[in-house]
């Protein structure tokens, strides 16, 4: 069965600052892994999706890595701002042939 | 663009009660499925669907039913509500298993 979890679970930071997002996952043997947002009382809004041929994923200020030997990925955000403030949660197939197995999340706030 | 739409956005039962969440997408998506975020828990898998006609169970299937007859429509069931089903259900689609999938807004639903 697949595990993820997702460390840490809060995080408050200074506007500016570059910041990583640890996400760990038990089962290796994924063909891809996800990383979404979601604002408070809001459904999920998808970042960035890392194939398993590939070790990262960009998108403006996001850079998603995936270390399926180790079971790893990151989600960096360079130049934090307050409008990143949000829950980032990280997802893995495990949860049912086509279905995620999510982590818990990291409650991000961004201080102006 | 409307996405992934779920219907109703709030509703609260009595115990017992039975209703539908509905779920409706129109990207012609293949792969649906059914969530529930629960704090601390994180988003479970209930059920998920490959195609029309196909319907499979995830994490915590009991408690629900679904169907897809359609493929834009995947309509999730509570047979008899207890206080265990208050959560916040999300559907989600995607075009294949290895592609970002997109979601609803959600649906909060509180048993009494």
């Amino acid at each position: 069965k697949q595990e993820v979890t997702q460390i840490p679970a809060a995080l408050s930071v200074p506007e500016g600052e570059n910041l990583v997002l640890n996400c760990s996952f038990t089962d290796s043997a994924i063909y891809n892994l996800q990383w979404f947002r979601q604002d408070p009382g809001k459904g999920l809004t998808s970042l960035l999706l890392i194939q398993s041929s590939q070790r990262e994923q960009t998108s403006g200020r996001l850079n998603a890595s995936l270390d399926k030997s180790s079971g790893r990925s990151t989600l960096y955000i360079a130049a934090s701002q307050p409008g990143d403030s949000a829950t980032y949660l990280c997802a893995a197939p495990g949860g049912g042939a086509d279905g995620l197995t999510f982590g818990k999340g990291t409650h991000l706030i961004i201080q102006p | 663009n409307a996405g992934v739409t779920q219907t109703p956005k709030f509703q609260v039962l009595k115990t017992g009660q039975s209703m539908t969440l509905q779920c409706a997408q129109d990207m012609n998506h293949e792969y649906m499925s059914w969530y529930r975020q629960d704090p601390g828990m994180g988003l479970r898998l209930i059920h998920y669907s490959v195609g029309a006609g196909i319907t499979d169970q995830g994490e915590v299937p009991n408690g629900y039913n679904v169907s897809r007859s359609t493929t834009e429509d995947f309509p999730l069931r509570l047979l008899s509500a207890a206080p265990s089903q208050t959560s916040v259900y999300f559907c989600a689609s995607s075009s294949r298993s290895n592609q970002p999938q997109h979601f609803g807004d959600g649906t909060r639903l509180s048993i009494l």
